[in-house]
């Protein structure tokens, strides 16, 4: 079946600083990805909706200037956690359909565990 | 909105048992259901998915699931656990439209399967 990868699978980072994780489709081309977040022991959180070529539509309570999206190509979309913060500690996991349909099938990447200190 | 409801957080089984993860959800229109597996270190795997058609889904590693409308429900099913089928479980419920590909997911539940 198709594949999706993330990159890093574990970041620990200070207090203030940036942090990005990449979400990548590797065989096949994803106009859209979308992007959750888990906290421990809780369900996943749709947070935004990654859009090649254009910008990115987020849920409602997700603060788009600290969870930068950019959709630069057909495989890859990047999450920016800016001025990481202690309670952004979470698992973020991307997926993506793998064609264009309503009833595609979403395919998971691994998760990014983001520990922020 | 729609809203995805696992009522069990932790389910144990004894292996070869049969198992039954419930799934309510709560939707305006008719909805596509998943249904997936999480293990430690792996990403979501999909075990089945309902769209339209028979209501009873086949899905992989021996899993079924029904779609009872009347119910709002969509119970995962197999007939004889392994040890091997230890892990989380979610439901989730997805969109059409404009609104196709984001999927709400229900809280999971934990599955352990003792010898």
């Amino acid at each position: 079946g198709a594949v999706v990868s993330q990159h890093p699978s574990r970041v620990i980072c200070k207090s203030g600083t940036s942090v990005k994780i990449e979400c990548r489709s590797l065989d096949f081309q994803a106009t859209t990805m979308f992007w959750y977040r888990q906290f421990p022991k809780q369900s996943l959180m749709l947070m935004a909706t990654s859009n090649e070529g254009s910008k990115a539509t987020y849920e409602q309570g997700v603060e788009k200037d600290k969870f930068l999206i950019n959709h630069a190509s057909l495989t890859l979309s990047t999450l920016t956690v800016t001025s990481a913060h202690p309670e952004d500690s979470s698992f973020y996991i991307c997926s993506a359909p793998s064609s264009g349909g309503a009833t595609d099938t979403q395919y998971f990447g691994p998760g990014t565990r983001l520990t922020v200190l | 909105a729609q809203s995805v409801t696992q009522p069990d957080i932790h389910i144990t089984v004894s292996e070869g048992a049969s198992l039954e993860l419930r799934c309510n959800y709560s939707y305006g229109a008719t909805p596509y259901l998943f249904w997936y597996v999480q293990s430690p270190g792996q990403g979501l795997q999909l075990l089945l998915k309902y769209f339209s058609g028979d209501t009873l889904v086949q899905g992989i590693k021996g899993f079924e699931a029904e779609f009872k409308r009347s119910q709002s429900s969509f119970n995962l099913r197999k007939p004889s656990v392994h040890w091997s089928d230890a892990a989380e479980y979610f439901c989730a419920v997805g969109a059409g439209g404009t609104s196709y590909g984001k999927l709400t997911f229900g809280q999971g539940t934990i599955l352990t399967v003792h010898p």
